[in-house]
């Protein structure tokens, strides 16, 4: 089975705060994403990366900046976090070729 | 561009009640999938199925069925006898076919919540 993980399930931050979301998936998968889920919103693609190094703008990239060092991990960083990036915060991977993807549990960042 | 409209946001039903989930998409391409998963309360999105746009044939797996109409754009999701852990939000989607140059991007609808009482 696909396993992908986020760091937290659960994070209460403070508003100026640089917060870092981590993702691991252990399926080799080349692409990986960071969606945020708002209620009425469904979901929104932050940033994805189809390769290590590579990085590449979703729909809402303003706010946020990604790294991905080892095909594995992908990181979600909010250099200076605000109160409107409070969201739930869902990482996602796929094989290269293919479109379904993988999620993980997801993180409930409330930035205070 | 794609859509993917998920009309009902919320269904309520009690429990053993048939429900159907309807989804509605928008796309030029003529070679391209379609997806559901399922959010439970725990916040992870399950993977359901997916089909491809040469593939008509309804599925079922257990209790869970697909119908794909090419005709009106629809690929509904029916859940028979409903049950208390089918609570959830699902999520409709659509791409295009990677493998052939397109993107590996899903387009997501906006989801509907199903809630069963028991």
């Amino acid at each position: 089975d696909v396993k992908v993980t986020q760091s937290s399930r659960y994070l209460v931050k403070r508003t100026g705060e640089k917060v870092f979301l981590e993702c691991v998936q252990d399926m080799d998968h080349e692409n990986m994403f960071w969606y945020r889920q708002d209620p009425g919103l469904g979901l929104r693609l932050i940033y994805f990366s189809y390769d290590v190094k590579m990085k590449e703008k979703g729909d809402i990239p303003e706010g946020y900046s990604v790294s991905r060092e080892k095909k594995e991990r992908f990181s979600l960083i909010l250099e200076s976090a605000s109160t409107n990036q409070t969201s739930m915060y869902l990482c996602a991977s796929s094989i290269r070729d293919r479109a379904e993807q993988y999620f993980g549990p997801g993180t409930r960042l409330t930035v205070t | 561009a794609q859509k993917v409209t998920q009309a009902q946001t919320e269904i309520s039903v009690v429990e053993k009640e048939d429900v159907t989930l309807d989804c509605v998409y928008e796309t030029r391409d003529t070679t391209y999938y379609l997806f559901w998963y399922k959010q439970p309360p725990s916040g992870e999105l399950v993977f359901l199925i997916r089909r491809n746009s040469f593939d008509e044939q309804n599925e079922i797996s257990g209790r869970y069925s697909w119908n794909f109409q090419k005709s009106t754009s629809s690929f509904n999701f029916t859940i028979t006898a409903s049950q208390v852990v089918d609570s959830a939000v699902y999520f409709c989607a659509l791409s295009e076919d990677p493998a052939s140059g397109g993107s590996y991007i899903p387009t997501f609808g906006r989801g509907t919540s199903l809630i069963v009482h028991p």
